[in-house]
């Protein structure tokens, strides 16, 4: 098993630029989440879904959005990129509902420089 | 509102020497709570969780936590230090208020071990 892979590992942007980022689960897990983290500020969540086809808005959802339309994938996408979305973006996925004690799985995570 | 507090934003302690990562929470109901590793340019690694039963749970790599309800707490320790413990720790809360899909991260604690 690969776990949870993220494509890019490293890209910089200019404002303005658009990007996705791509994350996959080889473990057939239902939920998926996606995650900034910054200096003294931890794991944000901006989005995750609980299903294929199914998204929704976390913490710090504003200027990102994403879609689940294969079950082991999940992207974040940056529409018009601004130096305020510099961060390293983790993905992370979860086993089923119902077992609100299952751990999540991360990511090795994607930085991202925007200029 | 959910919230998971680290008090130090770093700890510092010799090798061989016991180590505590202080965390605190506040949820409604019952709380799952867990611990992760990050080392350098990586993912995070989950440690150990608290679902239910014992309230001192054993993780990996020698690593403990208790659970103590009265106080809100779910400090990690640890006997005796390694240099190779140097790592950036975070503690998570999870719970039904927070949607049971939802996870919770600290700002995270930086660990120095000195040789």
């Amino acid at each position: 098993n690969a776990g949870v892979t993220q494509t890019p590992k490293f890209r910089v942007l200019k404002t303005g630029q658009s990007m996705t980022l791509l994350c996959a689960q080889d473990m057939n897990h239902e939920y998926m989440y996606w995650y900034r983290q910054d200096p003294g500020m931890g794991l944000r969540l901006i989005h995750y879904s609980v299903g294929e086809g199914t998204t929704a808005k976390g913490e710090v959802p504003d200027g990102y959005n994403v879609s689940r339309l294969k079950k082991q994938n999940f992207l974040l996408g940056l529409e018009s990129a601004a130096p305020s979305q510099t961060s390293v973006y983790f993905c992370a996925s979860r086993n089923v509902a119902g077992r609100p004690g299952e751990t999540q799985y991360f990511g090795p995570g994607t930085r991202l420089l925007v200029l | 509102a959910q919230s998971v507090a680290q008090p130090e934003d770093q700890v510092n302690v010799a090798e061989g020497n016991p180590l505590t990562v202080k965390c605190t929470y506040s949820v409604s109901g019952n709380p799952y709570l867990f611990w992760y590793v990050q080392y350098p340019n990586r993912g995070l690694q989950f440690l150990l969780k608290y679902i239910t039963g014992d309230n001192l749970v054993k993780g990996s790599y020698g690593f403990e936590a208790e659970f103590n309800k009265s106080q809100t707490s779910f400090h990690l320790k640890k006997p005796s230090a390694l240099v190779s413990d140097s790592a950036l720790y975070f503690c998570a809360v999870r719970g039904i208020n927070t949607g049971g899909f939802k996870t919770i991260f600290g700002a995270g604690t930086r660990l120095f071990v000195k040789a």
